[in-house]
């Protein structure tokens, strides 16, 4: 079992819907999450981390978090043709390694 | 420097030669990470630093890999006898203090081509 996993989509939407990304991890012990965008061609970038269990919201952008499913979802509300990247979800483990899923393709048509 | 800087940002090389990857961390990020990303996939963690001591060295794929940082700046990151599935872009990014409970920066990547 892969310790990050996403669904690696493409997942397309039309612009204005909300889009839902999912992330589950395998290490209980987990602590930290993050969601970072990557545009094709570039590096990572974050846009989101969570901490505590529930909904952090910030602008568009909302993560939950349930620790006790070790579930990590991204909501882009308003989506726009320039929120079409790749997602990648990010745990923090033991040690402060940082794991990366292999990432959800989001595709938002205009 | 503004940001994360590594270079060079592409490298052509035959199988068998060693090559050497490096990185500039944004200026007082004490903790700098290494990654790989084959092409379509996701980040594959290498080599972490705290400082200029590296207390996860997990990710390297083989003895053929080695990392190091002087200075608690400045890290290299060295490939020998490379094969063809080494080809990838090689990450570098730093962070403030390394608890990992901070952004990562990322810098642009290195492109490795294995011929």
């Amino acid at each position: 079992q892969k310790e990050v996993e996403q669904n690696s989509g493409p997942l397309s939407v039309p612009e204005g819907a909300i889009a839902s990304l999912n992330c589950t991890y395998s290490d209980r012990g987990s602590q930290s999450f993050f969601w970072y965008r990557q545009y094709s061609g570039k590096s990572p970038e974050l846009i989101m981390f969570i901490y505590s269990n529930g909904d952090k919201e910030d602008g568009r952008f909302t993560a939950q978090l349930n620790k006790a499913s070790q579930y990590v979802s991204l909501l882009i509300r308003d989506s726009q043709p320039s929120d079409s990247a790749t997602y990648l979800c990010a745990v923090k483990e033991y040690g402060n390694k940082l794991v990366f899923g292999a990432g959800t393709i989001l595709r938002v048509k205009s | 420097g503004a940001g994360v800087s590594q270079s060079p940002s592409n490298k052509v090389t035959e199988k068998g030669k060693d090559v050497e990857l490096r990185c500039d961390p944004i200026s007082g990020h004490t903790a700098l990470y290494w990654y790989r990303q084959r092409l379509g996939q996701g980040l594959e963690f290498l080599i972490y630093f705290q400082g200029n001591s590296a207390p996860d060295k997990s990710g390297l794929p083989s003895d053929r890999f080695s990392a190091e940082r002087t200075g608690e700046s400045v890290s290299t990151l060295t490939i020998q006898r490379t094969q063809q599935e080494d080809s990838a872009v090689y990450l570098c990014a730093s962070s403030l203090d390394g608890t990992g409970n901070e952004k990562l920066f990322f810098g642009s990547g290195t492109q490795l081509s294995v011929l």
